[in-house]
């Protein structure tokens, strides 16, 4: 069965330090591969996609994302945040055979100043 | 202003009532989705339709209805079937032949 996993629910950082959110999935056949950002009371927002190509894709606000078909993983960084990218950040899989996206459990990420 | 919009924000209703969730978009996407948000737990497909008089049970379907007579409106009605109802709901939609989604900014229901 198709799933996403995303290890840390929540990831406290500094400002203007790295961060990476990881993001596991079960299956490397035929994905496509988002990340998604969600503000307090908000819908989510696309931060950026992996279709195909290049492994590594950038994003908005200065997040990129690498796909790693050998390992299942699509790791969201930022090399160095801001105190305005506190929020919470979800993994999308969708898989080619299928209408349907599967989301992770999300991870909060949280920039002290 | 293209987008999806979602009413009202918040919403409050006694147990036993059955609540219905209004999704309208004008991107002219061809599919709408219904997905519902608990703490910890990310995004649990209930619904979707991927064209006008046409839709597919997702994960959670049980206690829930959708209707998709129009290609810009998906409501989704919370029927008293649903044990559980309090949570946040997220439409979005999606244009044939491109991969993402998009959001509407979700509406808090809350059943007492």
């Amino acid at each position: 069965a198709q799933s996403v996993t995303q290890l840390d629910s929540q990831v406290p950082v500094f400002e203007e330090a790295p961060v990476e959110l990881r993001c596991n999935y079960s299956s490397s056949v035929s994905v496509y591969l988002f990340w998604y950002v969600q503000y307090p009371n908000q819908g989510l927002q696309l931060l950026l996609k992996y279709l195909s190509g290049s492994t590594l894709v950038k994003g908005i606000n200065g997040f990129e994302a690498e796909f790693n078909k050998s390992q299942t993983s699509f790791h969201l960084r930022k090399p160095s945040v801001h105190i305005s990218d506190t929020a919470e950040y979800f993994c999308a899989v969708r898989w080619d055979n299928f209408n349907k996206f599967y989301f992770g459990s999300g991870t909060k990420l949280n920039v002290k100043p | 202003d293209g987008g999806i919009t979602q009413s009202p924000k918040y919403l409050f209703r006694k147990e036993g009532q059955n609540v219905t969730l209004s999704c309208e978009q004008n991107l002219n996407h061809d599919a709408m989705y219904w997905y519902r948000q608990d703490p910890g737990q990310g995004l649990r497909l209930i619904y979707y339709s991927q064209i006008v008089n046409d839709f597919q049970k997702g994960d959670i379907a049980e206690g829930y209805s959708v209707s998709r007579e129009k290609k810009e409106s998906f409501p989704l009605t919370v029927t008293s079937a649903q044990k559980n109802p309090t949570a946040f709901y997220l439409c979005a939609s999606r244009q044939t032949g491109v991969y993402e989604q998009y959001f509407g900014p979700g509406t808090r229901l809350t059943v007492t």
